[in-house]
């Protein structure tokens, strides 16, 4: 099964209007990396979290890693139509090589 | 650089017929990883390998092989092409050991009829 939750699965919002997906695991990870998909294109890496709370800012996105490493968010600031997309969570479980994908949220955005 | 490649762009199989989707870096990345995209279920991790001669299995393999002849090309055949196997292949590549950004080839959207 899945390994990494992610929520929502879709969201639409107003240009302007912020946006939260959330991660979580039930087991710690040993970091926690996002990625965005534009339509029909493929995932790009934005930010890797490493330590417990860490909060990482790129501009209007805001990251955070959990105290307990087993959760993540990623917040934007008043959304841009730019903004559009699909953003996924993804994490090395601990002990493993391999990075697992959350479901991903798809962001719509009307301008 | 070209990064990570990909081909065909997109394929119409046959039910019951075989292919290989090709995958090759040029980042001398001695991890590489197949992915199938699906709506709603996000990225699914399909096969894996650490470096050449050395492949595992990720969360969903049944129907599919791979091997690591190269460290540039890790090729994905369907041996009998299922319409369950309708889907967008990711190709994904990074330098292996510590968890560093992987990168995504175009992708391959692969329908089954």
């Amino acid at each position: 099964g899945q390994q990494v939750m992610q929520i929502p699965q879709y969201q639409h919002v107003q240009e302007g209007e912020d946006f939260t997906t959330y991660c979580n695991s039930s087991t710690t990870l040993s970091n926690i990396q996002w990625y965005k998909q534009r339509p029909g294109g493929h995932p790009v890496f934005l930010i890797q979290l490493v330590k417990s709370g860490e909060v990482k800012k790129q501009k209007r996105l805001t990251f955070q890693f959990g105290e307990a490493k087993k959760n993540s968010s990623l917040h934007i600031t008043a959304t841009q139509t730019t903004d559009v997309g699909t953003y996924f969570c993804a994490a090395i479980i601990q002990g493993a090589q391999k990075l697992v994908f959350g479901q991903g949220t798809r962001l719509t955005i009307n301008p | 650089n070209a990064g990570v490649t990909q081909t065909p762009k997109f394929q119409v199989l046959k039910t019951g017929q075989s292919m290989t989707l090709q995958c090759a870096q040029d980042m001398n990345h001695e991890y590489m990883s197949w992915y199938r995209q699906d709506p709603g279920m996000g990225l699914r991790l399909i096969h894996y390998s650490v470096g050449a001669g050395i492949t595992d299995q990720g969360e969903v393999p049944n129907g599919y092989n791979v091997s690591r002849s190269t460290t540039e090309d890790f090729p994905l055949r369907l041996l009998s092409a299922a319409p369950s196997q309708t889907s967008v292949y990711f190709c994904a590549s990074r330098v292996a050991g510590a968890p560093y950004e992987q990168y995504f080839g175009p992708g391959t959207r692969l329908t089954v009829t």
